[in-house]
């Protein structure tokens, strides 16, 4: 069964130490992998989009990677501003290998960002 | 351009009881996805639509729960005979093209005492 395994799930960090959270998946056929940023009582806000291996985007302080078995969202130089949960998910291939769009998210990675 | 609105924000009912969520969707957008969402998990898919068609049905959507999109505009989800079990966050997402990824709503948190 295709899953996606999220990690460490939570992450505590000082302003201005960068690191990276780890998002695992075993889908046969991958065709994307999303990073979504949520804030509490809010619904998660879209922020990649990756397809290939090798592929990298940036954004602000952000930047995601991914490989054939992961995808790793390295921060640089976070603000408290980034403290979130940050969910990763893949779409969810049907059984002929078209796609509806669904997709498996993972449990994500509440990181804090103390100033 | 308002983004997905979800209506009511919380909703709070005894077990037993039905309830019924709206989703305004970004007009443009042809897809029409419900998501659920517990504390400290990811959203599990519910539901999807490309205009007013229903394409997919998770197995988590039991007979008790039902969707629609008339005219491929708003969308509706109904839970009939509520119980605790489905105390969650029920977000509604559209999208154009899946590449360019969901916008969410804020969600509806629903409460069944």
């Amino acid at each position: 069964e295709d899953q996606v395994t999220q990690s460490p799930e939570a992450l505590r960090l000082q302003e201005g130490e960068s690191s990276s959270l780890n998002c695992s998946y075993t889908v046969s056929g991958l065709r994307g992998l999303f990073w979504y940023r949520q804030d509490p009582g809010k619904g998660p806000e879209f922020l990649f989009t990756l397809y290939s291996a090798g592929e990298e985007k940036e954004k602000e302080r952000l930047k995601a990677t991914l490989t054939k078995k992961e995808s790793f969202l390295h921060i640089t130089a976070p603000k408290p501003e980034d403290s979130a949960t940050y969910l990763c998910a893949v779409q969810d291939p049907l059984p002929y290998g078209g796609s509806q769009g669904n997709l498996i998210f993972g449990k994500g990675t509440k990181l804090s960002v103390k100033p | 351009d308002t983004g997905v609105s979800q209506d009511p924000r919380h909703k709070i009912t005894k077990r037993g009881q039905n309830v019924t969520f709206r989703c305004d969707p970004i007009s443009e957008h042809n897809r029409l996805y419900w998501y659920r969402q517990t504390l400290g998990q990811g959203p599990e898919f519910l539901t999807y639509f490309q205009n007013e068609a229903q394409l997919e049905k998770s197995r988590l959507l039991s007979d008790r729960f039902s969707a629609e999109r008339p005219k491929g505009s708003f969308s509706t989800l109904e839970i009939q005979r509520t119980e605790q079990g489905d105390s969650a966050m029920y977000l509604c997402a559209s999208s154009s093209e899946v590449y360019y990824g969901y916008t969410f709503g804020s969600g509806t948190r629903l409460t069944v005492v």
